[in-house]
């Protein structure tokens, strides 16, 4: 079982540009959740998806962040004209069902960087 | 609102037990997790809690008390490689699904 697989590990990306982190769930989890962590706020929920439908996005900003999780392949969290205060540490987290009674598994998370 | 509050800092002495708490005021109460990241690395899954009392995994140990919205997590016999952010976290109703609200950890250094 190759846990959830994030990628890249690391991104960075002028101010302006678009950037694209992917992650895919532990083999037989159908639920995604994306969390930003910066270094003096702790992890903030950002949204939770299953499989081709997003079921709570109230922790997305409501411009230029989106998010899917397609019925084929991995989810993906897209940051466009990304600014400066969108460094962070992205992490995604997978469960296989909505009321996980023994936690999340967490990916490595992806470190994005805007220049 | 939402509130979850755990020391920032904590120092120990390696083979030493040392007790991080966590208190909480949330609304819809449906479990206490900790987590163990170390720097630059995902949080991995420590332990979970629902209902009072004690619940024991071999170093590793968490209490919940719900009535007062408090948990603590107990490490005993510290090694050098405990030394990690633990961050307590909650699961509260949200409309028809449930979401994990996060401390911001407590940073721990185990020192020889």
């Amino acid at each position: 079982n190759a846990g959830v697989m994030q990628n890249p590990r690391h991104l960075v990306r002028r101010r302006g540009q678009e950037a694209r982190l992917r992650c895919s769930p532990m083999k037989g989890h159908s639920h995604v959740y994306w969390y930003r962590q910066l270094p003096e706020e702790g992890l903030k929920f950002m949204v939770y998806l299953q499989k081709e439908n997003i079921i709570d996005e109230s922790g997305m900003p409501k411009e230029r962040f989106s998010a899917e999780f397609p019925k084929e392949g991995p989810s993906i969290l897209r940051i466009q004209q990304v600014v400066r205060g969108d460094s962070a540490a992205y992490f995604c987290a997978s469960s296989p069902d909505k009321r996980p009674n023994y936690g999340y598994t967490f990916g490595s998370g992806t470190r994005l960087t805007v220049v | 609102g939402q509130n979850i509050d755990q020391p920032t800092e904590m120092t120990a002495t390696e083979g030493a037990i040392v007790q991080i708490n966590c208190t909480y005021q949330t609304s819809g109460f449906n479990g206490l997790f900790w987590y163990q990241q170390h720097a630059g690395e995902a949080p991995t899954f420590l332990s979970y809690n629902v209902l009072d009392g004690l619940e024991e995994k071999g170093r590793f140990s968490s209490f919940l008390s719900r009535s007062k919205g408090y948990s603590y997590l107990l490490l005993k016999e510290l090694q050098m490689k405990d030394s990690a952010s633990y961050l307590c976290a909650v699961r509260v109703n949200a409309g028809n699904n449930r979401k994990l609200i996060w401390g911001l950890g407590t940073s721990l250094a185990v020192n020889p």
